[in-house]
């Protein structure tokens, strides 16, 4: 089974500041990652997915992720946070192909100052 | 834009009893799950539902579990006897299609209080 690991709980950061979240997951074969955000109060949106192809997926608001496949990893980062990003960001991850169900990490809160 | 929608945004219920949790998903969508998220934890994959069928289940979605597609509107989990480790947010979610190009889009949640 696969598994996702996302080290960062939370991050503090001040305004302007680069980000990066850590997502490492465990799988052997063909993968879809996924970078889902969750607002306070709403529901949990996507930010950014990869399937296939270049491995420097862009998503909405800025945030980017690379899919580096040596190092199972799908970092998310963002160059210049607002306070508006003051969110939870789950990593997500799902075997290529048939298979539906999305496996999250534990989720990185980050709290941008201003 | 359309959206997944569910009620109630909150439950409050006494252990033992059921609780049916309800779910709109996005209409032209054919794939349906459950996840739920207890407070500090992952959010967890329950079940997956296509075409009047359960297509996966996780070992958390026990026989205590059930899921239905009434109408062909609605998408309903139900929790026969709830525990109080049942406490949690549950999401629903719809996707188009399955498989490798899914996207899966998230309702706002359900906060199930058992008490």
């Amino acid at each position: 089974a696969q598994s996702v690991s996302q080290h960062n709980h939370h991050v503090i950061l001040s305004e302007a500041a680069s980000l990066e979240l850590g997502c490492n997951y465990s799988y052997g074969g063909t993968v879809n990652l996924f970078w889902y955000v969750q607002y306070p109060g709403q529901h949990l949106q996507l930010l950014l997915k990869y399937f296939s192809g270049d491995p420097l997926v862009k998503g909405i608001k800025g945030f980017e992720a690379e899919f580096i496949k040596s190092k199972f990893s799908f970092n998310l980062r963002k160059p210049s946070v607002q306070w508006s990003d003051t969110a939870e960001y789950f990593c997500a991850v799902r075997p290529g192909g048939s298979a539906r169900q999305l496996t999250f990490g534990s989720g990185t809160q980050l709290t941008v100052l201003p | 834009e359309p959206e997944v929608t569910q009620t109630p945004s909150h439950q409050v219920t006494q252990m033992g009893q059921e609780v049916i949790l309800r779910c709109v998903p996005i209409s032209n969508h054919l794939y349906f799950y459950w996840y739920r998220q207890i407070l500090g934890q992952k959010v967890e994959f329950l079940v997956s539902f296509y075409n009047n069928e359960i297509s996966e289940k996780s070992e958390i979605f026990d026989d205590q579990f059930s899921v239905e597609r009434p109408d062909g509107s609605n998408f309903t989990l139900k929790i026969r006897s709830t525990k109080l480790e049942d406490s949690a947010m549950y999401f629903c979610a719809s996707s188009a299609v399955a498989g490798a190009y899914n996207e899966q889009f998230f309702g706002p949640g359900t906060r199930l209080t058992v008490l």
